[in-house]
């Protein structure tokens, strides 16, 4: 099992483009996330996803677009980019627990430069 | 919002010595989730605490969940170069299911020689 897997690991983007960020996963898990990881911020949280079809906000939604159409993929969407969204995000996914037990499973990361 | 805050930041250790790391959270959690990241890494789970004042041991790691479930720590017990790293604590959203986890802010550990 490759686990989940985010494509690409690095990207540079100037400022207004889009680009879409991929995250698979195989291991069937319903739940998928992302977050991103600034300094002394921690990880904070984009967006999730409980199964296909269906998404919802997290912390730091505003910029961000994503979508579930299988179970496997969680793409991130930036529709056009500001330097405010370089950082490094993370997918991460789990099976869905009872009274919030997830266990999450990381990608390796991608780091995004916004210039 | 939720908040959960990680104290201290950052910790330098000589090798052998201990490490603690703490957590709180501004509401009651039903469990609480930590995790490692090692430099250039991503984080990887290590533990879930689901019981009040609960206690799990990981060879030369402890972890203990705070009678109100409002806080937790990590401790460990002479540190080892393998440490290094970002330790994080998690806690599902009291909204939404559970099924959002608010992680705090890491503690950063550095092991000296």
């Amino acid at each position: 099992n490759a686990g989940v897997t985010q494509t690409p690991k690095f990207q540079v983007l100037k400022t207004g483009q889009s680009m879409t960020l991929q995250c698979a996963q195989d291991m069937n898990h319903e739940y998928m996330s992302w977050y991103r990881q600034d300094p002394g911020m921690g990880l904070r949280l984009i967006h999730y996803s409980v199964g296909a079809g269906i998404t919802d906000q997290g912390e730091v939604p505003n910029g961000y677009n994503v979508s579930r159409s299988t179970t496997e993929d969680f793409p991130l969407r930036l529709l056009s980019a500001a330097p405010s969204q370089t950082s490094v995000y993370f997918c991460a996914s789990s099976f869905l627990g009872q009274g919030g037990t997830n266990v999450l499973t990381f990608g390796a990361g991608s780091r995004l430069t916004v210039l | 919002g939720q908040q959960v805050m990680q104290i201290p930041q950052y910790q330098h250790v000589q090798e052998g010595e201990d490490f603690t790391t703490y957590c709180n959270s501004s509401t009651t959690l039903s469990n609480i989730q930590w995790y490692k990241q090692r430099p250039g890494g991503h984080p990887v789970f290590l533990i879930q605490l689901v019981k009040s004042g609960e206690v799990k041991k990981q060879k030369r790691l402890t972890f203990q969940f705070g009678e109100a479930k409002k806080n937790s720590s990590l401790h460990i017990t002479a540190t080892q170069t393998t440490d290094v790293g970002t330790y994080f604590c998690a806690g599902p959203w009291v909204t939404g299911g559970g099924n959002k986890l608010t992680f705090g802010t890491g503690t950063q550990l550095k092991v000296e020689l």
